[in-house]
């Protein structure tokens, strides 16, 4: 069975501009969840998706977006970029919203110059 | 606020030495994950404990969660380089989301 997968892997961008990050869940799995991975803050929640309905959400400013699509695919979204945004964004897939095993693709690395 | 305090947060060891990654809490969590991390990559699930006190083996690594369910700890015997890598513990809870530790770069050299 495949992993989750995230693309692209690599990213540089403006401060100012706008991302878009994706993720494909593993089959069958129905929830997906993003992280943002800094050296100095750690993993930190930034939401989850289920049934194309945000389920959760971190405590992250509204410049941070998501959704999910029918067949599980989720987009996450950050409009005007600043420079602490750069991190590494990280998905995970499970069967279920607040199921906890989580199961992680590579991660997309965002740098905002 | 649920948060989880991992120590040590670096640790350097020779190949065949033993090792204790501890994970605390002043909240009780009804479960406690640990996953491991290599550069580049994401990080993928070792085991889940749910029950206080429980105690669970994979190969040469024991992994034990507190009686109460704020603590849990990694240990590992006759580490190898392959080992080597961040070791992130991660909580459930009330939040309804996971909480993660700070994690513990270990680095097992040969």
């Amino acid at each position: 069975k495949a992993g989750v997968t995230q693309t692209p892997r690599y990213l540089i961008k403006t401060r100012g501009q706008q991302v878009t990050l994706s993720c494909s869940p593993i089959s069958g799995h129905r929830s997906v969840s993003w992280y943002q991975q800094t050296p100095g803050q750690g993993l930190q929640f930034l939401f989850e998706y289920f049934s194309e309905t945000q389920r959760n959400k971190g405590n992250f400013p509204g410049r941070f977006s998501g959704r999910q699509f029918s067949n599980s695919r989720s987009e996450m979204n950050v409009s005007t970029l600043e420079l602490g945004d750069s991190a590494l964004y990280l998905c995970a897939s499970s069967l279920a919203p607040a199921i906890y095993e989580q199961y992680f693709g590579p991660g997309t690395r965002l740098t905002v110059t | 606020t649920q948060l989880l305090e991992q120590s040590p947060q670096f640790l350097s060891i020779q190949e065949g030495e033993n090792l204790t990654v501890y994970c605390n809490s002043s909240s009780v969590f009804s479960s406690l994950q640990w996953y491991r991390q290599e550069p580049g990559e994401g990080p993928v699930l070792l085991v889940t404990v749910v029950t206080g006190g429980e105690v669970k083996k994979l190969k040469r690594l024991t992994f034990q969660f507190g009686d109460a369910r704020k603590d849990s700890s990694l240990h590992i015997t006759a580490a190898q380089p392959g080992d080597t890598g961040l070791y992130l513990c991660a909580g459930g809870g009330s939040a309804r989301q996971l909480t993660f530790g700070s994690g513990t770069q270990l680095t097992v050299l040969p």
